[in-house]
């Protein structure tokens, strides 16, 4: 199936400053979702992409879909200790039974 | 407001055991699934029910079986439990499977 690769794996900022995660694929998405796992916990949905050049924000995060459908970022704005975790992008397969495909995650850790 | 509810949240077993892992989800959805996590491996999917009555492999099947009970409950079963096992294994949910995925809070599992 198809895959996504995410970059980086990790990064680490100091408090307040920007955080850019990437997840691309060969082939076009259908849609794109992204998740966020807090250490020790699930993950929990954060949002679903599904036009090309889509942005949608959620107060410091921006999420973006490319032109082609084939690449998505997430970017927090003046990162917090409260952003901590992995954050995941997925993507749909389509066909008749969706399914999700979760790229590896991007670990945030955040120096206060 | 229960959402997805995993038993047990941890065990401990020995190698060639058996052992069914239980989910249950209390928002009507249709579609559910079963992940497994391993550092640095992401969200790998094992098997998924697209609605009640159906199940379909996922990545990662061998080892596994699962049981849709009825629309509420989705189960893992390993029969023969080997030390690869070893992860943390996540159960979620959507209303359809192109839908947002709402998780559980994990089964840590152990195999010796």
């Amino acid at each position: 199936g198809q895959q996504v690769m995410q970059i980086p794996q990790y990064q680490h900022v100091q408090e307040g400053e920007d955080f850019t995660t990437y997840c691309n694929s060969s082939t076009t998405l259908s849609n794109i979702q992204w998740y966020k796992q807090r250490p020790g916990g699930h993950p929990v949905f954060l949002i679903q992409l599904v036009k090309s050049g889509e942005v949608k924000k959620q107060k410091r995060l921006t999420f973006q879909f490319g032109e082609a459908k084939k690449n998505s970022s997430l970017h927090i704005t003046a990162t917090q200790t409260t952003d901590v975790g992995t954050y995941f992008c997925a993507e749909n397969s389509g066909g008749s039974n969706y399914k999700l495909t979760f790229g590896k995650g991007t670990l945030l850790t955040v120096n206060p | 407001n229960a959402g997805v509810t995993q038993t047990p949240k941890f065990q401990v077993l020995k190698t060639g055991q058996s052992m069914t892992l239980q989910c249950a989800q209390d928002m009507n959805h249709n579609s559910m699934y079963w992940y497994r996590q391993d550092p640095g491996m992401g969200l790998r999917l094992i098997y998924y029910s697209a609605s009640e009555g159906t199940t379909d492999k996922g990545e990662v099947p061998n080892g596994y079986n699962v049981s849709r009970l009825n629309k509420r409950e989705f189960s893992l079963r390993l029969e023969s439990a080997a030390p690869s096992q070893t992860s943390v294994y996540f159960c979620a949910s959507s209303l359809y499977s192109n839908q947002p995925q709402h998780f559980g809070d994990g089964t840590r599992l152990s195999i010796l």
